[in-house]
Protein backbone atom coordinates (compact mmCIF):
# COMPACT_ATOMS: atom_id res chain seq x y z
CA UNK A 1 0.00 0.00 0.00
CA UNK A 2 1.25 3.52 -0.69
CA UNK A 3 2.74 5.43 2.12
CA UNK A 4 3.85 9.18 2.63
CA UNK A 5 6.04 9.70 5.74
CA UNK A 6 7.15 13.19 6.83
CA UNK A 7 9.75 13.21 9.34
CA UNK A 8 9.46 16.45 10.86
CA UNK A 9 6.53 17.79 12.46
CA UNK A 10 7.49 20.67 12.92
CA UNK A 11 10.78 23.28 11.23
CA UNK A 12 11.54 27.01 12.28
CA UNK A 13 13.82 28.65 9.65
CA UNK A 14 14.79 32.56 10.01
CA UNK A 15 13.56 34.65 7.26
CA UNK A 16 15.47 34.61 4.24
CA UNK A 17 17.17 31.74 4.62
CA UNK A 18 17.04 28.29 2.59
CA UNK A 19 14.33 25.61 3.33
CA UNK A 20 14.07 21.78 2.91
CA UNK A 21 10.67 19.68 4.18
CA UNK A 22 11.80 16.43 3.99
CA UNK A 23 9.15 13.72 2.45
CA UNK A 24 9.49 10.00 1.84
CA UNK A 25 6.95 7.81 -0.25
CA UNK A 26 6.20 3.77 -0.35
CA UNK A 27 4.69 2.90 -3.62
CA UNK A 28 4.92 0.34 -5.78
CA UNK A 29 5.64 1.42 -9.40
CA UNK A 30 6.05 5.26 -10.45
CA UNK A 31 4.41 7.71 -8.48
CA UNK A 32 2.74 10.31 -8.57
CA UNK A 33 4.17 12.82 -6.40
CA UNK A 34 2.57 16.31 -4.52
CA UNK A 35 2.76 19.15 -2.24
CA UNK A 36 0.71 20.97 -0.62
CA UNK A 37 0.14 24.27 1.35
CA UNK A 38 -2.72 25.09 4.46
CA UNK A 39 -2.33 28.61 5.26
CA UNK A 40 -4.22 29.04 8.82
CA UNK A 41 -8.08 28.26 8.54
CA UNK A 42 -7.72 27.30 4.85
CA UNK A 43 -8.04 24.55 2.66
CA UNK A 44 -5.33 23.27 1.29
CA UNK A 45 -3.82 24.48 -2.01
CA UNK A 46 -1.53 22.70 -4.67
CA UNK A 47 2.41 23.97 -4.35
CA UNK A 48 3.51 21.64 -7.49
CA UNK A 49 3.28 18.48 -9.08
CA UNK A 50 5.70 15.58 -10.04
CA UNK A 51 4.51 12.95 -13.11
CA UNK A 52 7.48 10.71 -14.66
CA UNK A 53 9.82 13.00 -16.13
CA UNK A 54 12.13 15.79 -15.12
CA UNK A 55 12.65 15.03 -11.35
CA UNK A 56 12.80 18.74 -10.30
CA UNK A 57 10.06 20.36 -10.58
CA UNK A 58 9.14 24.00 -10.02
CA UNK A 59 6.06 25.04 -8.02
CA UNK A 60 4.68 28.59 -7.09
CA UNK A 61 6.02 31.43 -5.10
CA UNK A 62 9.50 29.95 -5.61
CA UNK A 63 9.35 26.39 -4.30
CA UNK A 64 10.67 23.42 -5.92
CA UNK A 65 10.82 19.56 -5.26
CA UNK A 66 12.72 17.22 -6.54
CA UNK A 67 12.02 13.45 -7.12
CA UNK A 68 14.45 10.26 -6.04
CA UNK A 69 13.83 7.00 -6.95
CA UNK A 70 16.80 5.50 -5.13
CA UNK A 71 15.74 7.31 -1.83
CA UNK A 72 12.00 7.38 -2.45
CA UNK A 73 12.09 10.60 -1.44
CA UNK A 74 10.42 14.33 -2.50
CA UNK A 75 12.09 17.10 -0.45
CA UNK A 76 10.75 20.23 -0.92
CA UNK A 77 13.06 23.41 -1.34
CA UNK A 78 13.44 26.93 -0.82
CA UNK A 79 16.11 29.23 -1.66
CA UNK A 80 14.69 32.37 0.44
CA UNK A 81 12.13 31.92 2.83
CA UNK A 82 9.32 35.17 3.90
CA UNK A 83 7.05 35.28 6.35
CA UNK A 84 3.94 34.63 4.97
CA UNK A 85 5.53 31.06 3.77
CA UNK A 86 4.24 30.16 7.31
CA UNK A 87 1.93 27.14 7.23
CA UNK A 88 1.41 23.34 7.10
CA UNK A 89 3.00 21.87 4.30
CA UNK A 90 1.73 17.89 3.19
CA UNK A 91 3.41 15.46 1.04
CA UNK A 92 0.61 13.12 -0.78
CA UNK A 93 1.48 10.87 -3.56
CA UNK A 94 -1.26 9.28 -5.88
CA UNK A 95 -2.38 5.77 -7.38
CA UNK A 96 -4.26 7.68 -10.34
CA UNK A 97 -6.08 5.07 -12.63
CA UNK A 98 -7.79 6.75 -15.37
CA UNK A 99 -9.09 10.48 -13.83
CA UNK A 100 -9.26 9.17 -10.77
CA UNK A 101 -6.93 10.15 -8.61
CA UNK A 102 -6.57 8.31 -5.29
CA UNK A 103 -3.94 10.89 -2.79
CA UNK A 104 -2.43 9.13 0.02
CA UNK A 105 -1.05 12.28 2.39
CA UNK A 106 1.94 12.59 5.31
CA UNK A 107 0.98 13.85 8.64
CA UNK A 108 2.22 17.64 7.50
CA UNK A 109 5.11 19.69 8.58
CA UNK A 110 4.53 22.91 10.34
CA UNK A 111 6.66 25.64 9.20
CA UNK A 112 7.28 28.59 11.17
CA UNK A 113 8.90 31.83 10.26
CA UNK A 114 11.29 33.69 12.50
CA UNK A 115 11.81 37.41 11.88
CA UNK B 1 -12.86 30.48 -11.18
CA UNK B 2 -12.75 26.72 -9.50
CA UNK B 3 -14.34 26.73 -6.65
CA UNK B 4 -15.15 24.11 -3.92
CA UNK B 5 -17.59 25.42 -1.20
CA UNK B 6 -18.45 23.77 2.27
CA UNK B 7 -21.49 24.28 4.64
CA UNK B 8 -21.29 24.97 7.59
CA UNK B 9 -18.25 26.30 8.73
CA UNK B 10 -18.36 25.71 12.03
CA UNK B 11 -21.04 22.84 13.67
CA UNK B 12 -21.27 22.23 17.12
CA UNK B 13 -23.36 18.65 17.36
CA UNK B 14 -24.40 16.13 20.17
CA UNK B 15 -23.72 12.74 20.53
CA UNK B 16 -26.73 10.49 18.84
CA UNK B 17 -27.49 13.33 16.70
CA UNK B 18 -27.27 13.44 13.03
CA UNK B 19 -25.07 15.86 10.82
CA UNK B 20 -24.96 16.43 7.35
CA UNK B 21 -22.08 18.49 5.79
CA UNK B 22 -22.30 19.61 2.78
CA UNK B 23 -20.28 20.37 -0.59
CA UNK B 24 -20.39 22.19 -3.24
CA UNK B 25 -18.34 22.70 -7.12
CA UNK B 26 -18.43 24.83 -9.62
CA UNK B 27 -16.05 23.05 -11.80
CA UNK B 28 -17.75 20.43 -13.41
CA UNK B 29 -15.64 17.93 -11.76
CA UNK B 30 -16.45 14.28 -12.00
CA UNK B 31 -15.06 13.16 -9.00
CA UNK B 32 -14.82 13.96 -5.60
CA UNK B 33 -13.63 13.20 -2.59
CA UNK B 34 -14.14 13.98 1.58
CA UNK B 35 -11.39 13.76 3.95
CA UNK B 36 -11.00 14.20 7.24
CA UNK B 37 -7.76 15.91 9.29
CA UNK B 38 -6.82 15.38 12.65
CA UNK B 39 -3.35 16.20 13.69
CA UNK B 40 -0.33 13.69 13.45
CA UNK B 41 -2.75 11.81 10.56
CA UNK B 42 -2.59 13.89 7.96
CA UNK B 43 -5.73 13.54 5.68
CA UNK B 44 -7.87 10.42 5.74
CA UNK B 45 -9.86 9.69 2.98
CA UNK B 46 -13.68 8.83 4.00
CA UNK B 47 -15.35 8.70 0.81
CA UNK B 48 -15.65 9.49 -2.74
CA UNK B 49 -17.55 9.57 -5.83
CA UNK B 50 -16.76 9.35 -9.64
CA UNK B 51 -20.39 10.84 -10.53
CA UNK B 52 -23.78 11.61 -9.59
CA UNK B 53 -25.46 9.18 -8.38
CA UNK B 54 -22.32 7.21 -7.09
CA UNK B 55 -20.24 6.59 -3.97
CA UNK B 56 -17.42 4.90 -2.76
CA UNK B 57 -15.59 3.71 0.68
CA UNK B 58 -12.98 5.02 1.16
CA UNK B 59 -9.87 4.55 3.71
CA UNK B 60 -11.61 5.06 7.01
CA UNK B 61 -15.73 4.77 5.74
CA UNK B 62 -17.25 3.36 9.37
CA UNK B 63 -19.49 5.74 10.99
CA UNK B 64 -20.12 7.33 7.62
CA UNK B 65 -22.54 7.79 4.58
CA UNK B 66 -21.91 9.86 1.70
CA UNK B 67 -24.53 10.84 -1.18
CA UNK B 68 -24.00 12.47 -4.56
CA UNK B 69 -27.27 13.91 -5.65
CA UNK B 70 -25.74 15.83 -8.87
CA UNK B 71 -22.85 16.38 -10.45
CA UNK B 72 -22.02 19.71 -7.86
CA UNK B 73 -23.16 18.09 -4.70
CA UNK B 74 -21.27 15.85 -2.64
CA UNK B 75 -22.46 15.25 1.50
CA UNK B 76 -21.45 13.56 3.99
CA UNK B 77 -23.89 12.45 6.70
CA UNK B 78 -23.12 11.24 10.08
CA UNK B 79 -26.30 9.74 11.06
CA UNK B 80 -25.01 8.96 14.86
CA UNK B 81 -22.60 11.27 15.91
CA UNK B 82 -19.87 10.66 18.13
CA UNK B 83 -16.99 12.55 19.91
CA UNK B 84 -14.71 10.46 17.91
CA UNK B 85 -15.46 11.91 14.69
CA UNK B 86 -14.76 15.59 15.89
CA UNK B 87 -11.94 17.04 13.34
CA UNK B 88 -11.40 19.30 10.63
CA UNK B 89 -13.50 17.66 7.35
CA UNK B 90 -12.52 18.80 3.79
CA UNK B 91 -14.10 17.93 0.62
CA UNK B 92 -12.55 18.19 -2.40
CA UNK B 93 -13.09 18.05 -6.55
CA UNK B 94 -11.21 17.05 -9.57
CA UNK B 95 -8.65 14.67 -11.34
CA UNK B 96 -4.92 14.71 -11.01
CA UNK B 97 -4.69 17.46 -8.43
CA UNK B 98 -8.13 17.95 -6.61
CA UNK B 99 -8.93 21.15 -5.71
CA UNK B 100 -9.82 21.71 -1.82
CA UNK B 101 -12.53 23.56 -0.18
CA UNK B 102 -11.93 25.61 3.18
CA UNK B 103 -13.14 22.51 5.58
CA UNK B 104 -15.64 22.17 8.14
CA UNK B 105 -14.62 22.66 11.86
CA UNK B 106 -16.88 19.99 13.63
CA UNK B 107 -17.06 19.27 17.42
CA UNK B 108 -19.27 16.57 18.61
CA UNK B 109 -20.21 16.77 22.57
Amino acid sequence: AQSVTQPDARVTVSEGASLQLRCKYSYFGTPYLFWYVQYPRQGLQLLLKYYPGDPVVQGVNGFEAEFSKSNSSFHLRKASVHWSDWAVYFCAVSMISGSFNKLTFGAGTRLAVCP
Amino acid sequence: EAAVTQSPRNKVAVTGGKVTLSCNQTNNHNNMYWYRQDTGHGLRLIHYSYGAGSTEKGDIPDGYKASRPSQENFSLILELATPSQTSVYFCASGGQAPLFGEGTRLSVL
